[in-house]
């Protein structure tokens, strides 16, 4: 069975500009999170969707957006880059239609901003 | 505001030598609270849910435990590969919705041989 996959696994753009994140969730899961991490911060709540609404939003600027696709393929999008924006992005499938926390994480995205 | 602080940062074990890892929390309402574990360059990986305290939840050389503050991470007779970074989380939420994951900052756990 195979796993989350993130697309691209590493990224490297610079002040201003956008980026688009890709993730293709465990086949059958209809629900996909994304996660900002950060050696400072941590493991940071981004949002989450399901059959291509979006449920939850955690606290990040309107910078940072995503959508849900019919297949649950979703992705992520991030305007006018800045060096915080630095970090790895996780994405995360589950199976189930309420959010347990048991969450299937991808290997990330790694983003470097310069 | 949910907040999870977990203790130690960092921790250093012998082979065989058993401990125990820290997670406190605050959160309103508590819907679960989740354990995961962390290989470098890997995203995370579920081990557990706990929903109320007194409940434990037990895998190979790991158990789970969950108190109204606070949950414990016991590790027995610990092997290198059980070297990672532990993660805790606790879901809010009420009635049909419920929140995103809020994450500690982890456990660095090395395991010498």
């Amino acid at each position: 069975k195979a796993g989350v996959t993130q697309t691209p696994r590493y990224l490297i753009k610079t002040r201003g500009q956008q980026v688009t994140l890709s993730c293709s969730p465990i086949s059958g899961h209809r629900s996909v999170s994304w996660y900002q991490q950060t050696p400072g911060q941590g493991l940071q709540f981004l949002f989450e969707y399901f059959s291509e609404t979006q449920r939850n939003k955690g606290n990040f600027p309107g910078r940072f957006s995503g959508r849900q696709f019919s297949n649950s393929r979703s992705e992520m999008n991030v305007s006018t880059l800045e060096l915080g924006d630095s970090a790895l992005y996780l994405c995360a499938s589950s199976l189930v239609q309420k959010n347990t926390g048991e969450l299937f994480f991808g290997e990330g995205s790694r983003l470097t901003v310069l | 505001e949910d907040q999870v602080t977990q203790s130690p940062e960092a921790l250093r074990l012998q082979e065989g030598e058993s401990s125990s890892l820290n997670c406190s929390y605050t959160v309103s309402g508590l819907r679960g609270l989740f354990w995961y574990r962390q290989d470098p360059g890997k995203g995370p990986e579920f081990l557990f849910t706990l929903y109320s305290a007194g409940e434990e939840k037990e895998k190979e050389r790991l158990k789970a435990t969950l108190t109204k503050k606070e949950s414990f991470l016991h590790i027995t007779a610990p092997k290198p590969e059980d070297s990672a970074t532990y993660l805790c989380a606790v879901q809010a939420g009420s009635g049909g919705g419920a929140d995103g994951l809020t994450f500690g900052k982890g456990t660095h756990l090395i395991i010498q041989p």
